[in-house]
């Protein structure tokens, strides 16, 4: 089981650009979830998938945060146009869509926007 | 609006002694609480989980405690070892769904 893979680790950007974060979940396990943690304000949920289909985006912050799951085994958050105040980790996660199912997290992108 | 608040950022420990982390809950339609554990450059890893029919789950070191009149739970570690050291997370939501809300986090430190 090679776990949830993020891509990619590190991106270092400048304002105004587009940012591309890409998720691979574990195989078989049909909710994914984008986080992002902050000081200030730990681990935020952003979005979550149920079979590809987004459930709940509530937590996106703006317009300028968009994300994708055009297949079981890849999704997408993108930001356009960047800002320096969406420097931060940004966490995808998965999980079966099975009462008390826990979440299995990738390592992050560490993001920066200068 | 923070419905899952952990307000100690830190806490340090002497290595054999137990340690406590709290958590708070502002929404008492949860019914399931979970605790993750996180090493630096890695993502949070689940620890233990408790639903809201009990008061109290056992795995090893670690108990979860639940107090839902309180809207209140706490993880204990006993013994406390060095490698426990890490950001531990409490996350509430439904046992019906994955719709988990996490708290900011406590930075726990077991000194040897």
């Amino acid at each position: 089981d090679a776990g949830v893979i993020q891509s990619p680790r590190h991106e270092v950007t400048e304002m105004g650009q587009e940012v591309t974060l890409r998720c691979k979940p574990i195989s078989g396990h049909n909710s994914l979830f984008w986080y992002r943690q902050t000081m200030m304000r730990g681990l935020e949920l952003l979005i979550y998938f149920n079979n590809n289909v987004p459930i709940d985006d509530s937590g996106m912050p703006e317009d300028r945060f968009s994300a994708k799951m055009p297949n079981a085994s890849f999704s997408t958050l993108k930001i356009q146009p960047s800002e320096p105040r969406d420097s931060a980790v940004y966490f995808c996660a998965s999980s079966l869509w099975r009462a008390g199912s826990p979440l299995h997290f990738g390592n992050g992108t560490r993001l920066t926007v200068t | 609006d923070q419905q899952v608040k952990q307000n100690s950022p830190s806490l340090s420990v002497q290595e054999g002694r137990i340690s406590i982390l709290n958590c708070d809950y502002t929404n008492s339609m949860f019914d399931y609480f979970l605790w993750y554990k996180k090493y630096p450059a890695e993502g949070p890893t689940f620890l233990i989980s408790i639903s809201s029919i009990k008061d109290k789950n056992e795995d090893g070191r670690f108990t979860v405690f639940l107090n839902k009149s309180a809207k209140h739970l706490s993880l204990h570690i006993v013994p406390s070892q060095p490698g426990d050291s890490a950001v531990y997370f409490c996350a509430a939501g439904y046992l019906s769904n994955n719709d988990m809300r996490f708290g900011a986090g406590t930075r726990l430190t077991v000194k040897p």
